[in-house]
């Protein structure tokens, strides 16, 4: 069975502090591919960024980055100078192949308090 | 374009009311999912639609009852709940290959009385 763990429940920091939340996932899929999700007050899950496990380029988007390592099985992701708007929960997600359709295990996710 | 819409985005109701939720999407995806959030847990699947057809049905109570009817839309049929089905409803669409990307929409808050 597929796990993801986001051993950090909540994350406090100050204005253009620096923030990492980490991933570590189990997975016995050779083929996989890694989510994460940000979920604001409003509900809404946004997309952030798909990895698959062939590619372990990191990857950095603006203020946000990602460090996917496979031999350790974590896939962390990082904001850079954190605005207030960055407050949200965020959801590390593993993506399995079902007999029909595509199944995600999240994370039990991070809350990410930024204050001004 | 990768907007989900559902409607509505509140809803009361009370534990002897039919319901439904809607969900739309017009990016062509085959593939649609409803999912269900309790507080501060991350979102449960409840249903796949691969095609128009229930493909993942995850030993969800037949009080909710999900139907297809065309490519875009999705549905969820509320009878009978309990009060413990309140919740954030979540609706997901992506392609139908592979493992792609779900695209969620805004959620319905749903409170059981």
């Amino acid at each position: 069975a597929q796990k993801v763990t986001q051993a950090q429940t909540e994350i406090s920091v100050v204005e253009k502090e620096d923030v990492t939340l980490d991933c570590v996932y189990e997975t016995r899929d050779t083929t996989y591919y890694l989510f994460w999700y940000k979920q604001p007050p409003s509900g809404e899950l946004v997309f952030l960024i798909r990895r698959n496990s062939f590619d372990e380029q990191n990857e950095i988007s603006g203020r946000y980055s990602w460090n996917f390592q496979k031999s350790t099985s974590s896939f962390n992701f990082t904001i850079t100078a954190s605005q207030v708007v960055d407050s949200a929960v965020y959801f590390c997600a593993l993506s399995e192949r079902a007999a029909a359709g595509n199944k995600l295990t999240f994370g039990g996710g991070t809350r990410v308090l930024v204050k001004p | 374009d990768t907007e989900v819409t559902q409607t509505p985005k509140h809803l009361v109701m009370g534990m002897t009311n039919k319901k439904s939720l809607k969900c739309e999407q017009h990016m062509g995806h085959r593939a649609m999912y409803w999912y269900k959030q309790k507080a501060k847990k991350p979102p449960e699947l409840m249903f796949v639609y691969s095609y128009e057809k229930l493909s993942i049905n995850e030993s969800v109570p037949s009080r909710f009852s999900p139907e297809c009817p065309n490519s875009s839309l999705l549905n969820l049929h509320l009878h009978a709940l309990q009060p413990e089905d309140s919740a954030l409803y979540l609706c997901a669409s992506s392609q139908e290959r592979g493992q792609e990307t779900q695209y969620f929409g805004p959620g319905t808050r749903l409170l059981v009385l």
